[in-house]
C-alpha cells in the first residue's frame, strides 16, 4: 500500500523559513515523479512544484519560484520542500503527491498545515 | 497557462439523484483529465483519470467523458457518502491546473 507521511508544518513567521518532509513507502521511491500541491484555508487545490525520478530536473509554480526548493533523497525515501521569504498567502495545508509518470497525480499524503502569520 | 472552469460551484442534490459537473479547459487538452474526489478535512483522491477511466476500487456509479475541451463527470445515483467537492485536473501543459471545485450536499 502506498503512504506518504508529510511533516514539518507549523507557524512561522513572515519572512521565515520550513522545510517540510514527506517519508514514502509501500512502492519504489525513486522510480516516480513526485510534487507538492497546497490548499489554503477553504479553498481550492493549487500546484507548487515538481521533480523527476531522480531528482536532477525541478519545476515550480511562479508564485513559489526563487523562494522554494523541491529536493529528494532516493535513499531515504523521502521528499523535501525548503521554503523561504515566507508569506502570509503561503498559508496552506501542503500535500506531497505521487506522480503516477504520466501526470496523473495518483497517491496524496494526509498533508501538513502552514501557517505563516506574526 | 491552461484555465480551468468548473460548474456549477456548488449543487445540492437528493440521494438517489443523477449528478453532473462539468470541466472546461480553456484549450485542448486531449483527454489528460483526471477527477478528484475530496471529503472533509481528507486528502483529495483519484477517481478517474485519463478523462474517462475509473481508478480501481472506485464505484462504478462514478463515471465521466469528454476530449478535447469539454469534459464531465456523473454520480448515476447520489449516496451520503458522496458529500465531498470534487476537482478536474489537467496535466496536458505545464503547469498542471485544476478547476476551482464542485462542492456537493445533500438536499
Amino acid at each position: 500500500e502506498v503512504q506518504l507521511v508529510e511533516s514539518g508544518g507549523g507557524i512561522v513567521q513572515p519572512g521565515g523559513s520550513l522545510r517540510l518532509s514527506c517519508e514514502a513507502s509501500g512502492f519504489t521511491f525513486r522510480s516516480f515523479w513526485m510534487h507538492w500541491v497546497r490548499q489554503a484555508p477553504g479553498k481550492g487545490l493549487v500546484w507548487v512544484s515538481r521533480i523527476n525520478s531522480d531528482g536532477t530536473s525541478t519545476n515550480y509554480a511562479d508564485s513559489v519560484k526563487g523562494r522554494f526548493t523541491i529536493s529528494r533523497d532516493n535513499a531515504k525515501s523521502t521528499l523535501y520542500l525548503q521554503m523561504n521569504s515566507l508569506r502570509a498567502e503561503d498559508t496552506a495545508v501542503y500535500y506531497c503527491v505521487r506522480d503516477d509518470n504520466s501526470g496523473t497525480l495518483d497517491s496524496w499524503g494526509q498533508g501538513t498545515l502552514v501557517t505563516v502569520s506574526s | 497557462d491552461i484555465q480551468m472552469t468548473q460548474s456549477p460551484s456548488s449543487l445540492s442534490a437528493s440521494v438517489g439523484d443523477r449528478v453532473t459537473i462539468t470541466c472546461q479547459a480553456s484549450q485542448d487538452i486531449s483527454n489528460y483529465l483526471n477527477w478528484y474526489q475530496q471529503k472533509p478535512g481528507k486528502a483529495p483522491n483519484l477517481l478517474i483519470f485519463d478523462a474517462s477511466i475509473l481508478e480501481t476500487g472506485v464505484p462504478s456509479r462514478f463515471s465521466a467523458s469528454g476530449s478535447g475541451t469539454d469534459f464531465t463527470f456523473t454520480i448515476s445515483s447520489l449516496q451520503p457518502e458522496d458529500i465531498a467537492t470534487y476537482y478536474c485536473h489537467q496535466y496536458d501543459n505545464f503547469p498542471p491546473s485544476f478547476g476551482q471545485g464542485t462542492k456537493l450536499d445533500i438536499k
